[in-house]
């Protein structure tokens, strides 16, 4: 698609519940993102993927947080035992490719993840 | 390790004014981008403008343009004309070559006033 499509648009868990989050990038993107944004202004990195392969996970919260991109289906972050703290925006974002110059990453609207 | 700040949590500009949001970064790496995205009420992030550490002219793309010092490490974002559609958050974001990641300011909320 022409666009970065992320699925729900808002979740709602009780704590201690599981939430996935899907992502669909633009067709011929070969990297996605995922990013955290709390309180309207803080982004927090979470995790890419080159195609199918993790590129770099050093923001995940491994103990609870997992990822994949597998071909031809729709990326997911999954968070197992939510947290009140979980509550956030997450964005999904793709790039044509990783590296060089003007390699932009498009976002998605995001998927609002309200935690009670 | 990477770092952007905004030092303007909010502004407030009459209609049809130019306005320039501040950025500055800190990185000792040579090779970076940096870029502005929108984010309106309604909560997508929109790309709006990039400049590349070694581009010799300033960005520029349609009302936006980036004031890009490289030696004050700053790249400003200035909106030509505003008009009440540009009310929204604004942020500023970098990205190493090679380790692609965004690394985010903590935004800008811009007004409109009519």
């Amino acid at each position: 698609g022409e666009e970065v499509a992320q699925t729900p648009k808002h979740l709602v868990r009780g704590e201690g519940q599981k939430a996935k989050l899907y992502c669909a990038p633009i067709k011929g993107h070969s990297y996605v993102f995922w990013y955290q944004q709390v309180l309207k202004n803080e982004f927090k990195f979470l995790i890419s993927f080159q195609n199918e392969n993790v590129f770099d996970e050093t923001g995940m919260p491994k103990e609870r947080f997992s990822a994949k991109c597998l071909p031809n289906s729709p990326c997911s972050l999954e968070i197992q035992a939510t947290k009140l703290e979980d509550s956030a925006v997450y964005f999904c974002a793709s790039s044509p490719t990783g590296q060089g110059a003007q390699n932009i990453q498009y976002f998605g609207a995001g998927t609002r993840l309200s935690v009670l | 390790a990477q770092k952007i700040t905004q030092t303007q949590p909010g502004m407030f500009v009459q209609e049809k004014e130019a306005v320039t949001l501040d950025c500055t970064y800190d990185t000792s790496d040579p090779s970076y981008g940096l870029f502005w995205y929108k984010q309106p009420s309604s909560g997508e992030m929109i790309f709006l403008i990039y400049q590349g550490s070694y581009d010799q002219q300033n960005a520029t793309e349609g009302r936006y343009s980036l004031n890009f010092q490289k030696a004050r490490k700053s790249a400003n974002l200035v909106i030509s004309a505003s008009q009440l559609g540009d009310s929204a958050m604004y942020f500023c974001a970098m990205r190493y070559f090679g380790n692609e990641k965004l690394t985010f300011g903590t935004g800008t909320r811009l007004t409109i006033i009519p």
